[in-house]
């Protein structure tokens, strides 16, 4: 069965980082690319990151280009999302989630999602 | 304001049908596959339909999607109460590399 458990959610003050984590399993996760995406409060999904299976290709969104970093360790089948200088407009649940091919936008799996919030 | 556009709400009476439409320009549903994602409230959202027109296994074929040159839409048919949720569109934009949704549309079943 094929699971994605993000973690390192919380309460931050803006300016201040947080590091996101996703522990997958019941697949091969070096075969796929995965992504976050988030979601503030009573809005709709807003893509983050993508980042390919080898890790040698990313993309991210303008909204957080420059701040956060994606990464991934396949070894230890995890996915992470380095999150800097954090403002208030990154308050959202972030989600962890699985696509099988890179040409198009297939996004199989999705975590249970972790909340950040970045209040003072 | 989305890249994708779609209704902000549609509505109908269970067993009815409904379609929810998804524009976009040349640069993303135009030359991309179109996928589109169920969220009920709560939950995280699930695949519906890939490809434009293709169900992951466990989706009932009263799910359909189609694309038309710069939109798409999903079909659903036989409405039951379990239907309403939010629904969103999603594919690539090939000149700003990056993922895309609609602004999603909430479905309510009368």
């Amino acid at each position: 069965e094929v699971q994605l458990v993000e973690s390192g959610g919380g309460l931050v003050q803006p300016g201040g980082s947080l590091r996101l984590s996703c522990a997958a399993s019941g697949f091969t996760f070096s075969s796929y690319e995965m992504n976050w995406v988030r979601q503030a409060p009573g809005k709709g999904l807003e893509w983050v990151s993508i980042i390919s299976s080898s890790g040698s290709t990313i993309y991210y969104a303008d909204s957080v280009k420059g701040r956060f970093t994606i990464s991934r360790d396949n070894a230890k089948n995890s996915l992470h999302l380095q999150m800097n200088s954090l403002r208030a407009e990154d308050t959202a649940v972030y989600y962890c989630v699985r696509d099988p091919s890179w040409n198009t936008v297939n996004l199989d799996y999705w975590g249970q999602g972790t909340l950040v919030t970045v209040s003072s | 304001q989305s890249v994708l556009t779609q209704p902000p709400s549609v509505s109908a009476a269970p067993g009815q049908k409904v379609t929810i439409s998804c524009s976009g320009s040349s640069s993303n549903i135009g030359n991309n596959y179109v996928s589109w994602y169920q969220q009920v409230p709560g939950t995280a959202p699930k695949l519906l339909i890939y490809d434009n027109n293709k169900r992951p296994s466990g989706i009932p074929d009263r799910f359909s999607g189609s694309k038309s040159g710069t939109s798409a839409t999903l079909g659903i048919t036989g409405l039951q109460t379990g239907d309403e949720a939010d629904y969103y569109c999603g594919t690539w934009d090939s000149s700003l590399s990056v993922v895309v949704f609609g602004g999603g549309t909430k479905l309510t079943v009368l």
